[in-house]
């Protein structure tokens, strides 16, 4: 089966612009998790979408950030406008649900200048 | 942290050496898991250990958890150069959904 996906892989934008990143979870998965590590520090918890639903947003930074996932699909994470303390790898996950695990993708690295 | 701790940050050790990373969690848990991440890859699920096992083995991996200290242990036995990488324990919350990470322990085997 394919793996998530995400993309892009890489993103450089100043200081105010807007960045979209995407992830799309494994086929049949309705679990989809944002994680984002900065500096090293703690894979931090992000938002839990159950299909097309938010589970849990309780991770969200602050109003800058926008999680979508119409169709309980793919996922998008849009940040307007960036600051430079969002630097860092944003990584996407999908699961079955239960005790199944996370399949992660591959990460999004944001700089943020 | 949103959860917990791993112990040692850092690990380096010889080939074929054992590797004993520890993990320390603040909540009550449904279960416990371990992953691995390699330099600018995503995570991958090694085990999973319920709150009701006590330890738990694939491989060359041993896992044990301690509900009562809320720590865990993965040792990765006779190491090889191939499992340097980044490990990270993570928790699911007893009644929760989500999975919390910590901040790994970055190991590395020299050959």
């Amino acid at each position: 089966e394919a793996g998530v996906t995400q993309f892009p892989s890489h993103s450089v934008i100043e200081k105010g612009q807007t960045v979209t990143l995407r992830c799309d979870p494994i086929s049949g998965h309705d679990n989809l998790y944002w994680y984002r590590r900065v500096m090293g520090k703690e894979i931090k918890f992000l938002l839990h979408f159950v299909k097309e639903s938010k589970q849990d947003e309780s991770g969200m930074p602050n109003n800058r950030f926008l999680a979508e996932r119409t169709g309980g699909t793919y996922s998008t994470l849009k940040v307007q406008p960036a600051e430079l303390e969002d630097s860092g790898v944003y990584f996407c996950a999908s699961s079955a649900g239960g005790n199944s695990p996370l399949h992660f993708g591959n990460g999004t690295r944001l700089t943020v200048t | 942290s949103q959860q917990g701790e791993e112990d040692p940050q850092a690990l380096s050790i010889q080939e074929g050496e054992n590797a004993t990373m520890n993990c320390s969690y603040k909540t009550s848990i449904n279960n416990l898991q371990w992953y691995r991440q390699n330099s600018g890859r995503g995570l991958v699920h090694l085990i999973l250990i319920r709150s009701n096992e006590r330890e738990k083995h694939s491989g060359r991996l041993r896992v044990t958890l301690d509900t009562s200290k809320k720590s865990s242990s993965l040792l990765i036995t006779a190491s090889r150069a191939a499992d340097t990488a980044s490990y990270f324990c993570a928790t699911v919350n007893t009644g929760g959904f989500k999975t919390i990470f910590g901040a790994g322990t970055r190991l590395f085997v020299k050959a």
